[in-house]
């Protein structure tokens, strides 16, 4: 199946821990994103990232950082957690032109105690 | 600041159409989405506008007025299956994402 496939979908951990989640596209897009989604539901972009360059919301605390070993996967580590990251993470991918839709993955459930 | 208004909450009939809107305030503007998210799921593409119009596709039509900053999501023949959250997202004048909160579409047999 074409798709945006990232693992875990269910993450508990405890604060202070380091924790990754992987994400692989097989659409051949150009360009992955992390967002992460609250308990309000907003979607709040974390990274995009493609051949060319990576885009930092600079909100995101520097605790977060992605890593790309190729053009399909952009994985998510998370250093010293805290409870306020407890959300659920999703990955995306599009192609580059203004009219591609995001294509995501089916998220990962995080929860810090 | 770049704003999405959409309302928090819609409740609609089995069987009857409902109006979504969305208002927005972007710095620029290259296109309009509109996506839904099922409860515990990842969210799926439905439409996309960038001129003025409506855009039709199959139960679900989308329109985009740009001088109004504003969008609507007509979903007809409402069945049980379409109750979900329904988001709105601009790209702005740097090409970024802009996302509202969503409706959440609440669906009554």
């Amino acid at each position: 199946d074409t798709a945006v496939s990232q693992t875990p979908k269910y993450l508990v951990t405890q604060m202070g821990n380091d924790k990754s989640i992987k994400c692989e596209q097989n659409l051949g897009h150009d360009t992955m994103y992390w967002y992460k989604q609250d308990s309000k539901k907003f979607l709040k972009i974390m990274f995009s990232y493609n051949n060319k360059e990576l885009i930092i919301n600079e909100t995101v605390p520097n605790r977060f950082s992605p890593k790309s070993p190729d053009k399909a996967h952009l994985n998510l580590h998370i250093n010293s957690l805290e409870l306020g990251d407890s959300a659920v993470y999703f990955c995306a991918s599009s192609q580059e032109g203004e009219s591609s839709p995001l294509h995501f993955g089916n998220g990962t459930r995080l929860t810090v105690t | 600041g770049q704003n999405i208004d959409q309302p928090t909450e819609m409740t609609a009939t089995e069987g009857a159409i409902v109006q979504i809107n969305c208002t927005y305030q972007t710095s620029g503007f290259n296109g309009l989405f509109w996506y839904q998210q099922h409860a515990g799921e990842a969210p799926t593409f439905l439409s996309y506008n960038v001129l003025d119009g409506l855009e039709e596709k199959g139960r679900f039509s989308s329109f985009l007025s740009r001088s109004k900053g504003y969008s609507y999501l007509l979903l007809k023949e409402l069945q049980m299956k379409d109750s979900a959250s329904y988001l709105c997202a601009v790209r702005d004048s740097n090409y970024q994402l802009i996302w509202g909160a969503g409706t959440k579409l609440i669906i009554k047999p």
